[in-house]
């Protein structure tokens, strides 16, 4: 089935620096989301990427939907406590349809004051 | 907007019991709900996929008959594990996505089997 390479598995940061994760695939996929889990809840969704090469913003959050299709990464600015928890990325395999998300391994971001 | 709610947030049930766990989209109509399973320090994986009417569509490895889903309205599906056992202990986590595109998760049902 689809596979979702999510790098970094974690990163150890101080407050106030900027964050980069991404995702690759070997395959395509028409839509890629970036979630953020806190301990014992549902994702939230953070930001969705419906096209090739769209960039996306969201407060401090920034989002790029790779142009081959194969690829997304989130850019987190000047990073603040509450940013601490698990990012995942998901991405849904072609058409369009009401297919399930496929999710990245995820990324645990710990931040230290 | 886009709220979906899962009851019972946590449940600990004894080996051999049945449990049931709904999951309700709030304020939008669910033409498609999803259901996850996340184990501790693990990503969410697919288990079925549920329109409201049909049956379940499930992923590969995961028994139909052991995980039964009924998604009756378009506002409710509901997950119910049959004859669970200590190894089904998991976080459960259901996803509703109506017209839009987006597709918005629940809150988690932890499950613990004795």
């Amino acid at each position: 089935g689809q596979q979702l390479n999510q790098s970094p598995q974690s990163m150890f940061i101080q407050e106030g620096e900027d964050v980069s994760m991404n995702c690759t695939s070997s395959s395509i996929f028409n839509t890629w989301l970036w979630y953020k889990q806190d301990p014992g809840e549902g994702p939230v969704l953070l930001i969705a990427l419906y096209k090739a090469g769209e960039l996306t913003s969201n407060g401090r959050l920034t989002a790029q939907f790779g142009i081959t299709r194969k690829d997304s990464f989130l850019n987190i600015s000047a990073s603040i406590p509450s940013d601490v928890g698990i990012y995942f990325c998901a991405g849904r395999p072609g058409g369009g349809g009401a297919d399930g998300l496929t999710f990245g391994k995820g990324t645990h971001l710990i931040i230290q004051p | 907007g886009a709220v979906v709610s899962q009851h019972p947030s946590r449940v600990i049930c004894k080996s051999g019991t049945s449990v049931k766990i709904e999951c309700r989209s709030l304020d939008f109509q669910a033409t498609t709900m999803f259901w996850y399973r996340q184990f501790p320090k693990q990503s969410l994986m697919l288990m079925a996929t549920s329109n409201e009417g049909s049956k379940a569509t499930y992923e590969q490895g995961v028994e139909k008959d052991k995980f039964l889903i009924n998604h009756a309205s378009l506002t409710l599906s509901t997950l119910t594990v049959t004859s669970a056992h200590p190894e089904d202990s998991s976080f459960y986590i259901c996803s509703a996505r109506g017209l839009a595109l987006g597709q918005f998760f629940g809150p988690g049902t932890r499950l613990t089997v004795l």
